[in-house]
């Protein structure tokens, strides 16, 4: 079974240009995390999804952040525009539901270099 | 305060010695405990999970929970140069999917 897909690995940017990342969760899985991961921290959630409702979105950065879920599949990570302090690796992570404990797998994430 | 703290290290052991990693934590309602590894420029993989307090023993890992302290522990025996990876701790209570995170424990097996 394929595990979450995650693309691009890695990304270079200017600041004030706009990114996108993209997230593809196990199959079945209807719970979707966008986490933010800098170094030598653990993860941050950023927004997580049930199917394709965003039912936390507290921790995301309204003004230059935002994501979608369509046909509660594959979903993306938008910022514009970028600043350098969003320099960090945007893990995405996918569960088969939220309620009590629920494994969460997690994609390799992206790693963003904001210049 | 962070709600869990976790010593960074680097930790820094040979092969074969026992590992002791551990993470505190101050939110009393916290029911599920977790155990993840990360290897260098990958997602972090669940490695342990214990439910409420007690002892879980999976091959070469045993978690702790003690919930009285409010300390976990994780313990690797016969340490291998495989197991060098950062382990992280995480921890939710029983009505919140939100896992609350450490930093994290470098840990280094020198073959």
């Amino acid at each position: 079974e394929a595990g979450v897909v995650q693309s691009p690995r890695y990304k270079i940017i200017e600041k004030k240009q706009p990114v996108a990342f993209w997230c593809n969760p196990i199959s079945g899985h209807n719970t979707l995390y966008w986490y933010l991961q800098n170094l030598g921290q653990g993860p941050e959630l950023l927004i997580r999804y049930e199917n394709e409702e965003a039912v936390d979105d507290s921790q995301l950065p309204k003004d230059r952040f935002s994501a979608e879920r369509l046909k509660g599949v594959d979903s993306t990570l938008k910022i514009q525009p970028a600043e350098l302090g969003d320099s960090a690796v945007y893990l995405c992570a996918s569960s088969l539901n939220s309620g009590g404990f629920n494994e969460q797998f997690f994609g390799p994430g992206t790693r963003l270099t904001v210049l | 305060q962070k709600e869990v703290e976790q010593d960074p290290g680097p930790l820094s052991v040979p092969e074969g010695a026992i590992v002791s990693l551990n993470c505190t934590y101050s939110n009393s309602a916290f029911q599920y405990f977790m155990w993840y590894r990360q290897y260098s420029r990958k997602g972090p993989e669940l490695l342990m999970y214990t439910y409420s307090s007690g002892n879980k023993e999976d091959g070469r890992f045993t978690a702790q929970v003690d919930k009285s302290s409010k300390y976990i522990s994780l313990f690797i025996r016969d340490s291998q140069p495989s197991d060098s990876a950062t382990y992280l701790c995480a921890m939710s209570d029983s009505s919140n999917y939100q896992l609350i995170w450490g930093a994290g424990t470098k840990l280094i097996i020198k073959p």
